[in-house]
């Protein structure tokens, strides 16, 4: 079955600074979808970033972009120039492309962003 | 264009009570998917629907839990006699067709169970 691990219960970043959050995966699947969604506090789960695992690439959404690593089924959210709207839960997502389950979302527990003024 | 709709955005019951948890997906799309979010946890994938189907009821817990997604109307997701387990926020997504990469989220249900 696969998982997803997020380490960081909680982090916090200033204003205007980066932040990395981290996030791994285990898969037996080779064509699948990565994604971070943001949690705000409205609890509306929004899509901030994905990445398909087929593309060597790294997807980048203007101030959001990630650092894919296949081999090390590693994939972290890198924020920068945190602004204070960023602050939320965030959740690192993984979904097989092929198969019999590749509607399935499988989520991580989250990490609670807090941006500091 | 709408987003995907839920109502009630809170409901609070008390145990041995029904609650039913409706879901209007995004207009064009087929298919609903409802998720489970504990408290500290991420969110669980219940249930996948299309319209009059079940196509995959694997999350779901074998009792008290139902889904539909009638031809006509919002996708329904039924809780009988509730316990305080059932305590949670449940979260229906929608997709055009399942090879498109993207759910769409509504904004949650928040049910509490006194």
């Amino acid at each position: 079955a696969q998982t997803v691990t997020q380490s960081q219960p909680e982090m916090s970043v200033q204003e205007a600074e980066t932040v990395t959050l981290s996030c791994t995966y285990d898969t037996s699947e080779s064509d699948y979808y990565l994604f971070w969604y943001k949690q705000p506090p409205s609890r509306q789960m929004i899509l901030v970033i994905r990445q398909e695992a087929y593309k060597q690439q790294n997807a980048t959404e203007n101030r959001f972009s990630v650092n894919f690593q296949k081999a090390a089924k590693s994939f972290s959210l890198k924020i920068s120039d945190s602004q204070l709207g960023d602050a939320a839960m965030y959740f690192c997502a993984y979904r097989p492309n092929s198969g019999g389950s590749n509607y399935k979302l499988t989520f991580g527990k989250g990490t609670l962003l807090t941006v500091n003024p | 264009n709408a987003g995907v709709m839920q109502n009630p955005r809170h409901l609070v019951r008390r145990r041995g009570q029904e609650a039913r948890l409706r879901c209007s997906p995004m207009k064009g799309h087929s298919h609903v998917y409802w998720y489970r979010q504990l408290p500290e946890e991420g969110l669980k994938f219940m249930v996948y629907l299309q319209k009059e189907n079940i196509i995959d009821e694997s999350g779901m817990p074998k009792e008290r839990f139902s889904a539909e997604f009638p031809k006509e109307g919002p996708s329904i997701l039924r809780i009988q006699q509730v316990v305080r387990g059932d305590s949670a926020a449940y979260f229906c997504a929608s997709s055009r067709a399942v090879s498109y990469n993207e759910q769409f989220f509504g904004p949650g249900t928040r049910l509490t169970v006194l």
